[in-house]
């Protein structure tokens, strides 16, 4: 069955950057795309944007430009977000989710120093 | 970017009653393609998000079938029949058809 299984929980400071990862398993992980999505505590959903792993093409929201790189390792099925210049707007959880059918269980970031 | 506003923000209802939701986007969601790029999604307390329905009105694999979507073009509906406790939490519609993708405020569904 299609399981995405994202890292752990982070704790990071200010001015920082953080990468979390997803892997997947279950699927063909070169041909379907992985989204990212952002919710923080008590908010609504934010698309970030997605990665098709076959070929690295990205599309991401203009709002996440320049805060958001997506990447993805064909070897080890893991899809990458790296989230940069981290201010306490980023604190928030952060799903991957392939197709927007299968989501993983959610990291945690929080920014604070 | 599309604005999907979502009505009502919460809902109180007894197990067996019968609800429905309503998810409005700002621009018609038929895509080049002429598909419907349209998902509701339950969020239960604690969990990720699940996908229920996706173009509108496809039910995925192992979604009971008391959840029904309909509409077309900009106006949208969830209606979920006979409310189990199992149905409990946050609704969210999905629009998939216009980059960025955005997803409505959100409808709490609460028991009575």
């Amino acid at each position: 069955q299609v399981q995405l299984q994202q890292s752990g929980a982070e704790l990071v400071k200010p001015g920082s950057s953080v990468k979390i990862s997803c892997k997947a398993s279950g699927y063909t992980f070169t041909s379907y795309d992985m989204h990212w999505i952002k919710q923080q505590p008590g908010n609504g959903l934010e698309w970030i944007g997605w990665i098709y792993p076959g070929n690295g093409n990205t599309k991401y929201n203009q709002k996440f430009n320049g805060k958001a790189t997506l990447t993805a390792d064909k070897s080890s099925s893991t899809a990458y977000m790296q989230l940069s210049s981290l201010t306490s707007e980023d604190s928030a959880v952060y799903f991957c989710a392939t197709r927007l059918h299968y989501w993983g269980q959610g990291v945690m970031v929080t920014v604070s120093s | 970017d599309v604005v999907m506003t979502q009505t009502p923000p919460s809902l109180s209802v007894a197990i067996g009653q019968s609800v429905s939701i309503s998810c409005k986007s700002s621009q018609s969601l038929v895509a080049s393609d002429k598909n419907t790029y349209l998902n509701w999604l339950l969020q239960s307390p604690g969990r990720s998000p699940k996908r229920l329905i996706y173009q509108v009105s496809k039910l995925d694999s192992g979604v009971p079938d008391r959840f029904s979507g309909s509409g077309s073009e900009k106006d949208f509906t969830l209606k979920i029949s006979r409310v189990e406790a199992e149905d409990l939490g946050v609704y969210y519609c999905l629009q998939g058809t216009h980059l960025p993708y955005t997803f409505g405020a959100g409808t709490k569904l609460e028991l009575k």
